[in-house]
């Protein structure tokens, strides 16, 4: 079965530039799940979606950030305008629902903004 | 900020057993205990776990306090490709979204 699959898997950009990440979550997976991981702050729970509808953005940090689940296979992640203190790696995990269940981890985008 | 305390590192020799403590000290009664690792370069990966009892799976096992507010993961062999970044975690009242990763414990293995 294909894993929790993440693309770009490098970015580097200016600063300024719209940074779009995309993730595409195990099939019949009902919860999806934005992280980042930098060293100075480890790994950070973003924003996390069940049944396509954002539950809970309180980890976004401003507004600069947006994330949207069109259908059940596929969600983004936008940075608009990017800076350089959001170079980091992104991680989407996905997971079948109920606390007990594993979330699985794609192998992330590792964002670069010069 | 993490709920959970673990060293920030351990070291093991190849083929001996290893056992990465984790306290839980704000645990409730329906959290359920959460490990997870991540390997250098790579996603984090599901490891174990559990509620009240020991529990165990082709990778590890999970022993719990009878308290609960302490649990430990044991690698019953480690091999060189256990070395990894080791997190435990409560999950609060049951629902989702609530894994807060801490800064979890480096698991060095020596050949």
């Amino acid at each position: 079965d294909a894993g929790v699959i993440q693309s770009p898997r490098h970015e580097v950009t200016e600063m300024g530039q719209e940074v779009t990440l995309r993730c595409k979550p195990i099939s019949g997976h009902d919860y999806l799940f934005w992280y980042r991981q930098t060293m100075m702050r480890g790994l950070e729970l973003l924003i996390y979606f069940n049944n396509n509808v954002p539950i809970d953005d309180s980890g976004m940090p401003e507004d600069r950030f947006s994330a949207k689940m069109p259908n059940a296979s596929f969600s983004t992640l936008k940075i608009q305008p990017s800076e350089p203190r959001d170079s980091a790696v992104y991680f989407c995990a996905s997971t079948g629902g109920h606390s007990r269940q594993p979330q699985h981890f794609g192998d992330g985008t590792r964002l670069s903004i010069l | 900020d993490a709920k959970t305390t673990q060293p920030n590192s351990m070291e093991s020799n190849e083929e001996e057993p290893v056992h990465l403590p984790c306290n839980h000290s704000t645990i409730s009664g329906t959290d359920y205990i959460h490990w997870y690792r991540q390997l250098p370069s790579q996603g984090p990966e599901y490891v174990i776990h559990g509620l009240t009892s020991n529990v165990n799976n082709r990778m590890a096992s999970l022993a719990i306090a009878e308290d609960r507010k302490s649990s430990t993961l044991i690698l019953h062999r480690a091999t060189l490709r256990d070395a990894a970044v080791y997190y435990c975690m409560d999950s609060y009242g049951g629902s989702q979204g609530n894994l807060i990763f801490g800064k979890g414990t480096k698991l060095s293995v020596k050949p």
